[in-house]
């Protein structure tokens, strides 16, 4: 079963304006990582918020986490066409606890068309 | 720092065979995980090795299998392939503070 699900499936909005995608999750988690794929490439790592933060910023990106109701949101703001890809949210399978790389469960994505 | 690499790129391969993929992972990274990426199943986690050691196994039948050497380089295998096991193969190298960065990825069709 998927940890993550995001939220739009698809979105479409036109360069210049923000774009909000949003994560849910249904257990615990220690932290939550934002990926970005273009046209099936690799996975490009955007940002990984610690269940101890709030709110993350990078650059144009802006990731906040919210435990009590295990959800995330990554928000672009003044988007460019570049920036249409893929988004997925992805948290950690659980099943490792010893301080290291735990495998992570993604969601299916959020498919993100910035029209010029 | 270069980034995690991935040979090949891309791989056919027929029903039967066997195949082996590599990972190297970026400089002073000493966990490797492997995915899996299908349009149908997205993407799932495969295994994660750490010092020469699987520490972690997602829900992949027996013939997912793996090894990492001493360098931290990793090779996964997929012995007896079958067409459902066409997929992107993403590796990632994990830093100390948990971000795992992924490669380019080997794309295997099997025919």
């Amino acid at each position: 079963s998927q940890q993550g699900e995001e939220d739009p499936q698809a979105l479409s909005i036109q360069e210049g304006e923000n774009a909000t995608m949003n994560c849910s999750y249904k257990t615990s988690i220690n932290n939550l990582q934002w990926y970005r794929q273009n046209s099936g490439r690799g996975l490009v790592h955007l940002i990984l918020i610690r269940s101890n933060e709030r709110e993350k910023h990078s650059g144009r990106l802006r990731v906040t986490l919210d435990t009590s109701k295990k959800s995330s949101s990554l928000l672009i703001t003044a988007s460019r066409a570049a920036d249409t890809a893929s988004y997925f949210c992805a948290t950690p399978t659980g099943r490792y606890s010893g301080g290291g790389a735990d495998g992570l469960t993604f969601g299916k994505g959020t498919h993100l068309i910035i029209q010029p | 720092k270069a980034g995690v690499t991935q040979t090949p790129r891309y791989l056919i391969k027929t029903r039967g065979q066997q195949v082996t993929l590599s990972c190297s992972p970026i400089s002073g990274h000493r966990s490797v995980s492997w995915y899996q990426q299908t349009p149908g199943q997205g993407l799932q986690f495969l295994f994660e090795y750490f010092s020469e050691t699987q520490r972690n196994k997602g829900n992949f039948p027996g013939r997912f299998s793996g090894r990492q050497f001493s360098n931290s380089r990793s090779e996964m295998n997929v012995s007896t392939l079958e067409l459902g096991d066409s997929a992107l193969y993403l590796c990632a190298s994990s830093s100390t503070l948990g971000e795992q960065f992924f490669g380019p990825g080997t794309r295997l069709t099997v025919l």
